[in-house]
């Protein structure tokens, strides 16, 4: 069975400020794929990110970064100077590609940026 | 390219009543998903359909059912509602039964009073 954890409820910053979210997962497969998606206030779940268990080379997109560590089950997501436009709810999930990919999410935590 | 777009967004029903929720996927994309979002669960898969056939079903009774059309258009029904069926009931698709990246809709908010 696959499992995520994303320890942290709720994040608040201000405006400027960097914020790392944390997401630590279990899975037994050695072929799986971790994603990030974002949920602002509309409901609409966005991508953000896909990473495959073969692929470890952390990423950067814009004001966005993640780093993914295999030893320690971790897939960390960092919001770089912060914007109100960021507040939102973010998930991390797993997908199995034993399991027909389904996604298996996170709690999510709640970002929320002050002006 | 359209996204992914969802009917009704916002429903109110009463205990007992059943519903019907339409997903339209992105143009293309053959697979659609459907999930459940509410503030104690979070989000669970619900079930996965791929060229009209049901692929995936999660842990949910038996009062959940869905279903694809020829078109990949999909609709999810849930009969004699109960109060803790309200929620978020999110969709997405996905090009092939082997993507792993889903494009995620609106979403249709589910009240039951």
């Amino acid at each position: 069975a696959q499992k995520v954890t994303q320890a942290q409820t709720e994040i608040s910053v201000v405006e400027k400020e960097d914020v790392t979210l944390d997401c630590v997962y279990e899975t037994r497969d050695t072929t799986y794929y971790l994603f990030w998606y974002k949920q602002p206030p509309s409901g609409e779940l966005v991508f953000l990110i896909r990473r495959n268990s073969f692929d470890e080379q952390n990423e950067i997109s814009g004001r966005y970064s993640w780093n993914f560590q295999k030893s320690t089950s971790s897939f960390n997501f960092t919001i770089t100077a912060s914007q109100v436009v960021d507040s939102a709810v973010y998930f991390c999930a797993l997908s199995l590609s034993s399991n027909d990919y389904k996604l298996s999410f996170g709690a999510g935590t709640t970002v929320t940026v002050r002006a | 390219k359209a996204g992914v777009t969802q009917t009704p967004r916002y429903l109110i029903k009463t205990r007992g009543q059943q519903v019907t929720l339409s997903c339209s996927p992105i143009s293309g994309h053959r697979s659609v998903s459907w999930y459940q979002q509410t503030p104690g669960q979070g989000l669970q898969f619900l079930f996965e359909y791929f060229s009209e056939t049901q692929r995936n079903k999660g842990n949910f009774p038996g009062r959940f059912s869905g279903r694809q059309f020829s078109n990949s258009r999909s609709e999810m029904n849930v009969s004699t509602l109960e109060l803790g069926d309200s929620a978020l009931y999110l969709c997405a698709s996905s090009l092939d039964d082997r993507s792993y990246e889903q494009y995620f809709g609106p979403g249709t908010r589910l009240t039951v009073t």
